[in-house]
């Protein structure tokens, strides 16, 4: 079975300063990973991926985020925050099997908050 | 905009009575899946559909069932609500199935309310 793992309900930031939100996963196989960001009263918007190569991935509105196979993590990044980037984090990962449903295994997600 | 749209939005619905979802895919779309967003949880896997045919499915009882459409468009039924079963229901669209790297693109969702 996989899983993903968020360990920080919240992430409290300044304006113009960098952040990270953590993410850790659980896959047999290799793992297909994505951010998604959702905001109040609206579905999932996807931000990135990794597949394969590069361990880091660029996305939308500046995220990126770093692959790190040694200790299965999908850190997202960004250099300097935004106010508006305040919203509702999930990491979610699939495993590549070859077969079955492409269903993914979503963290329960995580608060970002942009301090002005 | 993702281009996949959900009806109602919102939804309120007694104990043991049974509701229909539904949710139209992204153009050129032909897999629609559907997750179940509990108040301060991720979204679950509940099933996939792939040319109008179940491909795969969480872990959910039989009494959610779903339908697609030769058009992609989808429905979910849910039987016999209980109170758990009041989420956030989420409709996504992607092209082809059983490859990993395929986006799934969200619509707004359904807030369903068992009283």
């Amino acid at each position: 079975a996989q899983s993903v793992a968020q360990p920080e309900d919240q992430v409290n930031v300044a304006e113009g300063n960098p952040l990270t939100v953590k993410c850790t996963y659980s896959v047999s196989g290799n793992p297909y990973l994505f951010w998604y960001v959702q905001y109040p009263n609206r579905g999932l918007q996807f931000l990135l991926k990794y597949i394969t190569g590069d361990n880091l991935v660029k996305g939308s509105y500046g995220f990126e985020a770093e692959f790190n196979k040694s200790q299965t993590s999908f850190h997202l990044k960004k250099p300097s925050a935004l106010v508006s980037d305040s919203a509702l984090y999930f990491c979610a990962v699939r495993a590549y099997s070859g077969g079955g449903a492409d269903g993914l295994t979503f963290g329960k997600g995580t608060h970002l908050i942009i301090q002005p | 905009e993702t281009g996949v749209t959900q009806s109602p939005t919102h939804l309120i619905k007694t104990r043991g009575q049974q509701v229909t979802l539904r949710c139209s895919s992204q153009s050129g779309h032909n897999t629609v899946s559907w997750y179940q967003q509990a108040l301060g949880q991720g979204p679950q896997f509940i099933f996939q559909y792939y040319r109008e045919e179940e491909n795969g499915r969480g872990n959910f009882p039989p009494r959610f069932s779903g339908l697609q459409f030769p058009n992609y468009s989808s429905e979910l039924n849910v039987n016999a609500l209980e109170l758990d079963d009041s989420a956030l229901y989420l409709c996504a669209s992607s092209l082809g199935v059983r490859r990993g790297e395929n986006i799934q693109y969200f619509g707004a969702g359904t807030r369903l309310s068992v009283l």
